[in-house]
């Protein structure tokens, strides 16, 4: 069965602290792997990662796929308190579903 | 550019009554996933559909739970005969092509059942 873990499974830092979260998965058949951030709502689309190595980047944020060692990344540089959130990580095993990890809490603290 | 939406955004039911839950996927999206977060729980997938058609519904319980997504109109969640278990956000996804394509996720339908 194809299996989607998250570390750590909660975080809390200070306001201006740098933060690495990271998701590993067993696998049968991987195409690509998706983080999405969710507050009190929908979660948001973040990256889509299919090649190994290369990284993404959206301002403050910023992922990468190691899909070796069957794992990816979400790196936060420079928190702000509206980066709290639960951050998911869900790779796209070739099904058409998300197989979802049960996420990161991240709080910043002002 | 609307995203996805979903109504109603919240819905309690007393047991044994029914729920329906649509999603309207984001323009020019035929695919729709709808998926279920229990309460300190993961999103875990339920059904995958497109136009007129159910492709995945390995996450779905096999009694009570149907989805459809006609040819006009919103795709519906219906859940007969809810039970307290039932209790949970329901999210709707849509993406413009299939498992190789970024799923868009709508604000969820939050039921509660007395």
């Amino acid at each position: 069965e194809d299996k989607v873990v998250q570390s750590p499974l909660s975080l809390v830092v200070h306001e201006g602290d740098t933060v690495t979260l990271n998701c590993s998965y067993e696998v049968t058949n991987f195409r690509s792997l998706l983080w999405y951030k969710q507050e009190k709502k929908a979660p948001t689309f973040l990256f889509m990662l299919t090649s190994s190595g290369i990284e993404k980047k959206s301002g403050r944020l910023s992922s990468i796929l190691d899909k070796k060692e069957l794992s990816s990344i979400l790196n936060i540089t420079a928190t702000q308190t509206g980066d709290s959130a639960i951050y998911l990580c869900a790779p796209n095993f070739g099904n058409e579903k998300l197989t979802f990890g049960t996420g990161t809490r991240l709080t910043i603290i002002p | 550019n609307a995203g996805v939406m979903q109504n109603p955004r919240h819905l309690v039911r007393r047991r044994g009554q029914e729920a329906r839950l649509r999603c309207s996927p984001m323009k020019g999206h035929s695919h729709v996933y709808w998926y279920r977060q229990l309460p300190e729980e993961g999103l875990k997938f339920m059904v995958y559909l497109q136009k007129e058609n159910i492709i995945d519904e390995s996450g779905m319980p096999k009694e009570r739970f149907s989805a459809e997504f006609p040819k006009e109109g919103p795709s519906i969640l219906r859940i007969q005969q809810v039970v307290r278990g039932d209790s949970a956000a329901y999210f709707c996804a849509s993406s413009l092509q299939g498992a190789a394509d970024t799923q868009y996720f709508g604000p969820g339908t939050r039921l509660t059942v007395l």
